[in-house]
């Protein structure tokens, strides 16, 4: 199974500041078929269901604030949100969907200071 | 408006079985791959299981597999996870969420539905 490991494990940032996730996969998830990154990112808010912000690494889901964005390749890659809004407070997961079991990352919890 | 909603989770004893339902409305069911997803109290997300569109194909984590079973009425848009011989450590919310295929990522999720294993 591919083991996802994300960093930090929680993160406290001001309001309108930068929060950037880091997410490294044990195996590389770029097929080089397609030149694709089989990488997704998940928002969870308290008592609620996942929700897809980002796939192929960095295409937003409809409808996701571009404050949210998503990069790199192979087995490293970053979640950035550029300007923290209250509405962002939850837990975010990364998630290889490259080979299976798709597997998840630990989550990181992103918190105001 | 794309809806899943889980139902059949409670208490049931280590050894027991359980049944879960996924109601699928506002998409063509037929047309996608189902997950399902469980996240133990207080822990991160875990894959289960998934199934194809006609149901001809099913996957399971290596920690359900033998006990666990999925499947779907494509004409009823209802998907179904049986689970027998349950643990404590299947203790968990069970989400539901369609994919376009195989793996992809889920685009639309349930609320949930709890199952808690104890005595």
């Amino acid at each position: 199974d591919i083991v996802m490991t994300q960093s930090p494990d929680s993160l406290a940032v001001s309001l309108g500041e930068r929060a950037t996730i880091i997410c490294k996969s044990s195996q590389s998830v770029l097929s080089s078929s397609n030149n694709k990154n089989y990488l997704s990112w998940y928002q969870q808010k308290p008592g609620q269901p996942p929700k897809l912000l980002i796939y192929w690494a960095s295409t937003r889901e409809s409808g996701v604030p571009d404050r949210f964005s998503g990069s790199g390749s192979g087995t490293d890659f970053t979640l950035t949100i550029s300007s923290l809004q209250a509405e962002d407070v939850a837990v975010y997961y990364c998630q290889q969907y490259y080979s299976t079991p798709p597997t998840f990352g630990q989550g990181t919890k992103v918190e105001t200071k | 408006e794309v809806q899943l909603v889980e139902s059949g989770g409670g208490l049931v004893q280590p050894g027991g079985s359980l049944r879960l339902s996924c109601a699928a409305s506002g998409f063509t069911f037929s047309s996608y791959w189902m997950h399902w997803v469980r996240q133990a109290p207080g822990k991160g997300l875990v894959w289960v299981s998934h199934i194809n569109n006609d149901g001809s194909s099913t996957t399971y984590a290596d920690s359900v597999k033998g006990r666990f079973t999925v499947s779907r009425d494509n004409a009823k848009n209802t998907l179904y996870l049986q689970m027998n011989s349950l643990r404590a450590e299947d203790t968990a919310v069970y989400y539901c969420g369609r994919a376009v295929w195989g793996n992809h990522p889920q685009d639309h999720w349930g609320q949930g539905t709890l199952v808690t294993v104890s005595s």
